[in-house]
């Protein structure tokens, strides 16, 4: 079974500086896909990003990069020049062939963000 | 473009009662997905479709939940009877198509079960 760890709960960042989200994963599929979904308080999940682990370099999106180390099965989210908007729960999560052709997400616990003015 | 839409926004039933929750995938979007969010966790799938075909429905408890998408477009999933533990916020997502396409999620419904 796929799953999906998220060690840090909660962190903080200052406005305007930079902050990374861990995410480790453990599987033994050699063909996968990792995201990072933000879920603000108002609960509409929203993809940030998102990496193919065939591809060997890390995904970019504006101000949000990922470091992804496929021999570590780590998935980290660096969040540059953080905005008050950017506050949220990050949700890091995982899909790879579930059978039958269909393919399943699966979530970590999530981080909470907050970002200080 | 219109996102994915969810009704009722929040809920709050007894326990042993019965509930429905509705949703509207994106326009185009073959394959809809029902996630079960309990409070401090990520999101967990209970049933996902292609068109108005069940694909994976492993993880949705069947003796009390069941859902439907009889036209392939709209999907309710419906609690008979509820429990305590039911009490999360039902998200209901959409994608293109059924492999690695993106999901695109609704503002969820929250459930209080009494």
């Amino acid at each position: 079974a796929q799953t999906v760890t998220q060690s840090q709960p909660e962190m903080s960042v200052q406005e305007a500086e930079t902050v990374t989200l861990s995410c480790t994963y453990d599987t033994s599929e050699n063909n996968y896909y990792l995201f990072w979904y933000k879920q603000p308080p108002s609960r509409q999940m929203i993809l940030v990003i998102r990496q193919e682990a065939y591809k060997q370099q890390n995904a970019t999106e504006n101000r949000f990069s990922v470091n992804f180390q496929k021999a570590a099965k780590s998935f980290s989210l660096k969040i540059s020049d953080s905005q008050l908007g950017d506050t949220a729960m990050y949700f890091c999560a995982f899909m790879t062939s579930s059978g039958a052709g269909s393919y399943q997400l699966t979530f970590g616990k999530g981080t909470k963000l907050s970002v200080i003015p | 473009e219109a996102g994915v839409a969810q009704s009722p926004r929040y809920k709050i039933i007894e326990k042993r009662q019965s509930v429905a929750f509705w949703c509207n995938p994106i326009s185009g979007h073959a394959t809809l997905y029902w996630y079960q969010q309990i409070l401090g966790q990520g999101p967990k799938l209970l049933i996902q479709f292609q068109n108005n075909g069940v694909v994976d429905d492993s993880q949705l408890p069947k003796d009390r939940f069941s859902a439907e998408r009889l036209k392939g477009v709209d999907s309710t999933l419906k609690i008979q009877p509820a429990k305590l533990e039911d009490s999360a916020v039902y998200l209901c997502a959409s994608s293109l198509g059924l492999r690695t396409d993106t999901q695109y999620f609704g503002p969820g419904t929250r459930l209080t079960v009494l």
